[in-house]
């Protein structure tokens, strides 16, 4: 089955400081990629998404990217974090019938 | 486009009793549908799915949840909640699982669920 590593878990970063959330995913080859943030009492909105290598598509207008350097491998960066960046940052992969989330990352501006 | 709509944001219950939590969907065709519990600070679990077939569907921990086409609903259901269900819940919608799309989730807004002892 598939398993998703997401880190750090929890992450406080001053405004203005960059970023970058790692993603890795286990047991499974050629999946569909996600990133979707969840800000404090809203659901979950997606952010990029990725069905392959070098493939990105950006669904909300931001100062955050996406890249994918391997097949099994997503990451989020930004050169300089806003408050609203703030929130909980979920890692997702499609790869059969359904889909697997990470366990979170939380990040804090200050 | 598609888009779902969860229209309860918070949800109180007594442990024991039942529960329904409302979901309902916009899509041209037939969706693929999605049940997601949430803990605090924890990633999303999988409750159940519809993508054809039997329109009542059986998932973990007790739940079901029963699609109506011509609702456009998807509602979660359980005869009798416990303590440990409290927790956000969340409904979605993929329009199409071909190889090679997209595969988009579009989330409801969530319905955060109180248990009460």
């Amino acid at each position: 089955s598939q398993t998703i590593h997401q880190w750090p878990a929890t992450l406080v970063q001053p405004v203005g400081s960059p970023l970058s959330l790692e993603c890795t995913v286990e047991g499974t080859s050629n999946p569909n990629l996600y990133w979707y943030r969840q800000a404090a009492g809203r659901g979950l909105q997606l952010l990029f998404y990725s069905v392959g290598i070098g493939q990105i598509s950006s669904e909300v207008p931001q100062n955050l990217s996406a890249s994918r350097p391997q097949d099994r491998q997503f990451i989020l960066s930004s050169k300089k974090l806003l408050l609203s960046d703030s929130g909980f940052y979920l890692c997702a992969e499609f790869s059969g019938s359904s889909y697997t989330f990470g366990s979170g990352t939380r990040l804090t501006v200050v | 486009a598609q888009s779902v709509t969860q229209p309860d944001i918070h949800i109180t219950v007594s442990e024991g009793a039942s529960l329904e939590l409302r979901c309902n969907y916009s899509y041209g065709a037939t969706p693929y549908l999605f049940w997601y519990v949430q803990s605090p600070g924890q990633g999303l679990q999988l409750l159940l799915k519809y993508f054809s077939g039997d329109t009542l569907v059986q998932g973990i921990k007790g739940f079901e949840a029963e699609f109506k086409r011509s609702q456009s609903s998807f509602n979660l259901r359980k005869p009798s909640v416990h303590w440990s269900d409290a927790a956000e819940y969340f409904c979605a919608v993929v329009g199409g699982l071909s190889s090679g799309s997209a595969r988009q989730l579009t989330f409801g807004s969530g319905t955060q669920l109180t248990v009460l002892p």
